[in-house]
């Protein structure tokens, strides 16, 4: 199977830069998503890295390097409705999903 | 467009009964994967299904099953259901599998309580 990593809890300050990060053991995939689920929410899909580099959407960017076998989500300008939890996400060679344990960002004023 | 939906949104089943859960996707979307979430898991992949046909399976036991229609719309079972069994089972839905980036869809889950 696979093991994707993530920081259990992240604490930031309103119009702070957090980055939350992802390293992961897996044998191949395709490439690296990132959802975002609040609390009683559904998983919302954020960006996706198929190549290594930055992928940009907005105020969210997401990192891929898969020879350091790491990722990162990038939120900038952090707002109070960023609270939420944060899960990388492989699907590997082997047509299986795989979600990170997630990261819970709290966000504070 | 409408978005995911998933019927019934809350249940209360009996340890030993089964349960039927039903899906439906996007509208144009083809492929519908179905998830697990528990606070000690996390969120586990069960199966995924694509027209029609189950492209892989996570690593649940047998008694966790699922089918698709021509529709697109899915449906999973879970028979002799047990204490564990108790969670969030989400569906997904996406366009098409994981070379066009996998976007996946979620609906807004079905909160299963096995009692």
């Amino acid at each position: 199977g696979q093991s994707l990593e993530q920081p259990s809890e992240v604490t930031a300050v309103e119009g702070a830069i957090v980055q939350i990060n992802c390293t992961y053991q897996t044998s191949g995939f395709y490439g690296l998503s990132w959802y975002q689920q609040h609390d009683g929410g559904a998983p919302t899909f954020l960006s996706y890295n198929a190549l290594d580099g930055l992928e940009e959407t907005g105020r969210f960017s997401s990192f891929l390097s898969r020879s350091d076998s790491y990722g990162y989500l990038l939120l900038q300008e952090l707002q109070m409705k960023d609270s939420a939890s944060y899960f990388c996400a492989v699907w590997d060679n082997f047509n299986k999903f795989y979600f990170g344990s997630g990261t819970k960002l709290n966000v504070k004023p | 467009k409408a978005g995911v939906t998933q019927t019934p949104r809350y249940l209360i089943k009996t340890r030993g009964q089964q349960v039927t859960l039903s899906c439906s996707p996007i509208s144009g979307h083809r492929s519908v994967s179905w998830y697990q979430q528990t606070p000690g898991q996390g969120l586990q992949f069960l199966f995924e299904y694509f027209s029609e046909t189950q492209r892989n399976k996570g690593n649940f036991p047998g008694r966790f099953s699922g089918r698709q229609f021509s529709n697109s719309r899915s449906e999973m079972n879970v028979s002799t259901l047990e204490l564990g069994d108790s969670a969030l089972y989400l569906c997904a839905s996406s366009r098409s599998g994981p070379e066009a980036g996998y976007e996946q869809y979620f609906g807004p889950g079905t909160r299963l309580t096995v009692t």
